[in-house]
Protein backbone atom coordinates (compact mmCIF):
# COMPACT_ATOMS: atom_id res chain seq x y z
CA UNK A 1 0.00 0.00 0.00
CA UNK A 2 1.53 3.15 -0.68
CA UNK A 3 2.62 5.28 2.20
CA UNK A 4 3.88 8.92 3.42
CA UNK A 5 7.49 8.28 4.35
CA UNK A 6 9.21 10.85 6.55
CA UNK A 7 12.92 11.98 7.44
CA UNK A 8 14.37 12.06 10.08
CA UNK A 9 12.48 10.12 12.27
CA UNK A 10 14.21 12.19 15.28
CA UNK A 11 16.12 15.17 14.95
CA UNK A 12 17.49 16.85 18.24
CA UNK A 13 18.56 20.79 17.42
CA UNK A 14 20.02 23.45 19.74
CA UNK A 15 17.51 26.64 20.09
CA UNK A 16 18.15 28.87 17.17
CA UNK A 17 18.84 26.36 14.66
CA UNK A 18 17.20 25.77 11.49
CA UNK A 19 15.68 22.56 11.00
CA UNK A 20 14.41 21.23 8.01
CA UNK A 21 11.61 18.51 8.10
CA UNK A 22 11.06 15.94 4.76
CA UNK A 23 8.74 14.17 3.43
CA UNK A 24 7.70 12.09 0.11
CA UNK A 25 3.80 11.95 -0.24
CA UNK A 26 1.73 9.42 -2.07
CA UNK A 27 2.80 9.75 -5.46
CA UNK A 28 -0.74 10.57 -6.69
CA UNK A 29 -1.68 12.99 -4.50
CA UNK A 30 -2.23 16.30 -4.96
CA UNK A 31 -2.81 17.85 -1.47
CA UNK A 32 -0.51 18.63 1.22
CA UNK A 33 -0.23 18.87 4.98
CA UNK A 34 1.95 19.36 8.09
CA UNK A 35 0.56 18.57 11.35
CA UNK A 36 2.21 18.62 14.50
CA UNK A 37 1.60 16.92 17.98
CA UNK A 38 3.25 18.78 21.53
CA UNK A 39 3.70 15.54 23.84
CA UNK A 40 0.59 14.61 25.71
CA UNK A 41 -1.47 17.08 23.52
CA UNK A 42 -4.40 16.91 20.35
CA UNK A 43 -2.98 17.25 16.41
CA UNK A 44 -2.70 20.45 15.72
CA UNK A 45 -3.31 21.74 11.97
CA UNK A 46 0.07 23.93 10.57
CA UNK A 47 -0.31 24.45 7.01
CA UNK A 48 -1.49 23.10 3.75
CA UNK A 49 -0.27 23.26 0.09
CA UNK A 50 -1.87 23.02 -3.18
CA UNK A 51 -0.61 23.76 -6.60
CA UNK A 52 2.79 24.89 -5.00
CA UNK A 53 1.28 27.49 -2.69
CA UNK A 54 0.38 27.49 0.65
CA UNK A 55 -4.01 26.86 0.94
CA UNK A 56 -4.63 27.64 4.34
CA UNK A 57 -2.22 28.03 7.48
CA UNK A 58 -3.16 28.06 11.27
CA UNK A 59 -2.22 30.65 14.12
CA UNK A 60 0.87 28.35 14.89
CA UNK A 61 2.02 27.98 11.42
CA UNK A 62 4.08 31.92 11.76
CA UNK A 63 7.12 33.77 9.97
CA UNK A 64 9.43 31.11 11.42
CA UNK A 65 7.93 28.29 9.11
CA UNK A 66 7.98 27.71 5.48
CA UNK A 67 7.07 24.78 3.25
CA UNK A 68 8.34 23.99 0.02
CA UNK A 69 7.88 21.82 -2.99
CA UNK A 70 11.60 21.70 -4.41
CA UNK A 71 10.93 18.89 -6.86
CA UNK A 72 8.43 16.47 -7.79
CA UNK A 73 8.42 14.37 -4.97
CA UNK A 74 9.63 16.11 -2.13
CA UNK A 75 7.68 18.61 0.61
CA UNK A 76 9.54 20.08 3.24
CA UNK A 77 9.03 22.31 6.21
CA UNK A 78 11.47 24.73 7.26
CA UNK A 79 11.77 26.01 10.95
CA UNK A 80 13.83 28.90 10.80
CA UNK A 81 15.25 29.70 14.51
CA UNK A 82 13.64 27.35 16.46
CA UNK A 83 12.32 27.32 20.00
CA UNK A 84 12.12 25.10 22.95
CA UNK A 85 8.55 25.10 21.77
CA UNK A 86 8.88 23.64 18.68
CA UNK A 87 9.82 20.14 20.29
CA UNK A 88 6.90 18.11 18.71
CA UNK A 89 6.04 15.20 16.47
CA UNK A 90 5.61 16.33 12.97
CA UNK A 91 3.47 14.39 10.98
CA UNK A 92 3.25 15.45 7.19
CA UNK A 93 -0.22 14.08 5.58
CA UNK A 94 -1.16 13.89 1.59
CA UNK A 95 -4.80 13.37 0.32
CA UNK A 96 -6.09 13.04 -3.53
CA UNK A 97 -8.69 15.23 -3.73
CA UNK A 98 -10.50 17.63 -1.73
CA UNK A 99 -14.18 16.34 -0.08
CA UNK A 100 -14.43 13.50 1.94
CA UNK A 101 -11.24 11.43 0.76
CA UNK A 102 -8.46 10.25 3.37
CA UNK A 103 -6.05 11.89 4.40
CA UNK A 104 -2.72 9.73 4.67
CA UNK A 105 -0.28 10.32 7.54
CA UNK A 106 3.05 9.86 7.83
CA UNK A 107 4.79 8.31 10.63
CA UNK A 108 5.67 11.47 11.93
CA UNK A 109 9.61 13.29 12.63
CA UNK A 110 10.13 13.64 16.55
CA UNK A 111 11.98 17.30 16.96
CA UNK A 112 13.47 17.51 20.35
CA UNK A 113 14.91 21.09 20.76
CA UNK A 114 17.79 21.76 23.59
CA UNK B 1 -15.29 27.04 14.79
CA UNK B 2 -15.00 23.45 14.51
CA UNK B 3 -14.33 21.03 17.26
CA UNK B 4 -14.82 17.31 18.10
CA UNK B 5 -15.00 16.24 22.45
CA UNK B 6 -13.52 13.05 23.07
CA UNK B 7 -14.11 11.03 26.18
CA UNK B 8 -11.25 11.78 28.51
CA UNK B 9 -9.04 8.82 29.37
CA UNK B 10 -7.02 6.51 29.43
CA UNK B 11 -9.51 4.28 28.96
CA UNK B 12 -8.50 0.26 30.56
CA UNK B 13 -10.27 -3.00 29.91
CA UNK B 14 -9.72 -6.51 30.18
CA UNK B 15 -9.34 -8.46 27.43
CA UNK B 16 -12.81 -9.50 25.38
CA UNK B 17 -14.37 -6.37 26.71
CA UNK B 18 -16.99 -4.31 25.03
CA UNK B 19 -15.59 -0.88 24.02
CA UNK B 20 -17.17 2.54 23.18
CA UNK B 21 -15.53 5.66 23.15
CA UNK B 22 -17.71 8.48 22.68
CA UNK B 23 -17.36 11.65 20.05
CA UNK B 24 -19.33 14.08 19.74
CA UNK B 25 -18.70 17.25 17.29
CA UNK B 26 -19.39 21.02 16.45
CA UNK B 27 -19.31 21.89 12.78
CA UNK B 28 -20.30 24.71 10.06
CA UNK B 29 -22.15 22.44 7.49
CA UNK B 30 -21.73 18.77 7.21
CA UNK B 31 -18.31 17.22 7.83
CA UNK B 32 -16.99 13.88 7.25
CA UNK B 33 -16.12 12.45 10.40
CA UNK B 34 -13.25 9.87 11.04
CA UNK B 35 -11.05 7.64 13.74
CA UNK B 36 -7.69 7.56 13.19
CA UNK B 37 -5.61 5.29 15.52
CA UNK B 38 -1.63 5.62 16.49
CA UNK B 39 -0.03 2.70 18.07
CA UNK B 40 2.97 3.36 20.50
CA UNK B 41 5.81 4.43 18.58
CA UNK B 42 3.47 5.13 15.12
CA UNK B 43 1.96 7.76 13.37
CA UNK B 44 -1.36 8.25 12.66
CA UNK B 45 -3.45 5.46 11.03
CA UNK B 46 -6.82 5.82 9.62
CA UNK B 47 -9.00 3.35 10.83
CA UNK B 48 -12.64 3.92 9.79
CA UNK B 49 -14.37 6.85 8.10
CA UNK B 50 -18.12 8.34 7.25
CA UNK B 51 -18.80 11.06 4.92
CA UNK B 52 -22.68 11.60 5.01
CA UNK B 53 -25.31 11.02 8.10
CA UNK B 54 -26.25 7.06 8.62
CA UNK B 55 -23.39 6.44 7.21
CA UNK B 56 -21.28 3.41 9.72
CA UNK B 57 -17.83 2.90 9.43
CA UNK B 58 -16.33 -0.43 10.13
CA UNK B 59 -12.65 -1.78 10.24
CA UNK B 60 -10.94 -4.31 12.27
CA UNK B 61 -13.85 -4.90 14.12
CA UNK B 62 -14.17 -1.49 14.93
CA UNK B 63 -17.65 0.12 14.01
CA UNK B 64 -18.71 4.24 14.46
CA UNK B 65 -21.77 5.59 12.95
CA UNK B 66 -22.42 8.81 11.90
CA UNK B 67 -25.35 10.30 13.61
CA UNK B 68 -26.17 13.67 12.43
CA UNK B 69 -29.08 14.53 15.13
CA UNK B 70 -27.23 14.20 18.14
CA UNK B 71 -24.05 14.94 16.17
CA UNK B 72 -22.44 12.54 17.69
CA UNK B 73 -19.29 9.55 16.40
CA UNK B 74 -18.62 7.21 18.99
CA UNK B 75 -16.30 4.46 18.39
CA UNK B 76 -17.23 0.93 19.33
CA UNK B 77 -16.02 -2.70 19.30
CA UNK B 78 -17.53 -6.00 20.31
CA UNK B 79 -14.18 -8.10 22.04
CA UNK B 80 -10.87 -6.17 22.41
CA UNK B 81 -7.85 -7.55 21.99
CA UNK B 82 -4.63 -6.50 23.96
CA UNK B 83 -2.99 -5.69 20.13
CA UNK B 84 -6.12 -2.82 20.45
CA UNK B 85 -4.28 -0.78 22.86
CA UNK B 86 -3.46 2.12 20.83
CA UNK B 87 -4.57 6.19 21.53
CA UNK B 88 -7.74 6.90 19.23
CA UNK B 89 -8.36 10.33 17.55
CA UNK B 90 -11.51 11.07 16.64
CA UNK B 91 -11.32 13.94 13.68
CA UNK B 92 -13.52 15.96 11.42
CA UNK B 93 -13.51 17.78 7.61
CA UNK B 94 -15.70 20.21 6.95
CA UNK B 95 -16.42 19.54 2.75
CA UNK B 96 -15.87 23.15 2.08
CA UNK B 97 -12.51 23.83 0.40
CA UNK B 98 -9.00 21.99 1.36
CA UNK B 99 -9.83 22.24 5.32
CA UNK B 100 -7.95 20.61 7.42
CA UNK B 101 -8.43 18.20 9.94
CA UNK B 102 -10.06 18.71 13.06
CA UNK B 103 -8.86 16.30 15.49
CA UNK B 104 -10.16 15.47 19.67
CA UNK B 105 -7.51 15.39 22.32
CA UNK B 106 -7.06 11.39 21.90
CA UNK B 107 -8.43 8.24 23.83
CA UNK B 108 -5.77 6.14 25.51
CA UNK B 109 -6.89 2.79 25.87
CA UNK B 110 -5.11 0.07 27.34
CA UNK B 111 -6.70 -3.46 26.86
CA UNK B 112 -5.04 -5.91 30.06
CA UNK B 113 -4.70 -9.64 29.55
Amino acid sequence: EPEVTQTPSHQVTQMGQEVILRCVPISNHLYFYWYRQILGQKVEFLVSFYNNEISEKSEIFDDQFSVERPDGSNFTLKIRSTKLEDSAMYFCASSEDLFGNTIYFGEGSWLTVV
Amino acid sequence: GDSVTQMEGPVTLSEEAFLTINCTYTATGYPSLFWYVQYPGEGLQLLLKATKADDKGSNKGFEATYRKETTSFHLEKGSVQVSDSAVYFCALRTNSGNTPLVFGKGTRLSVIA
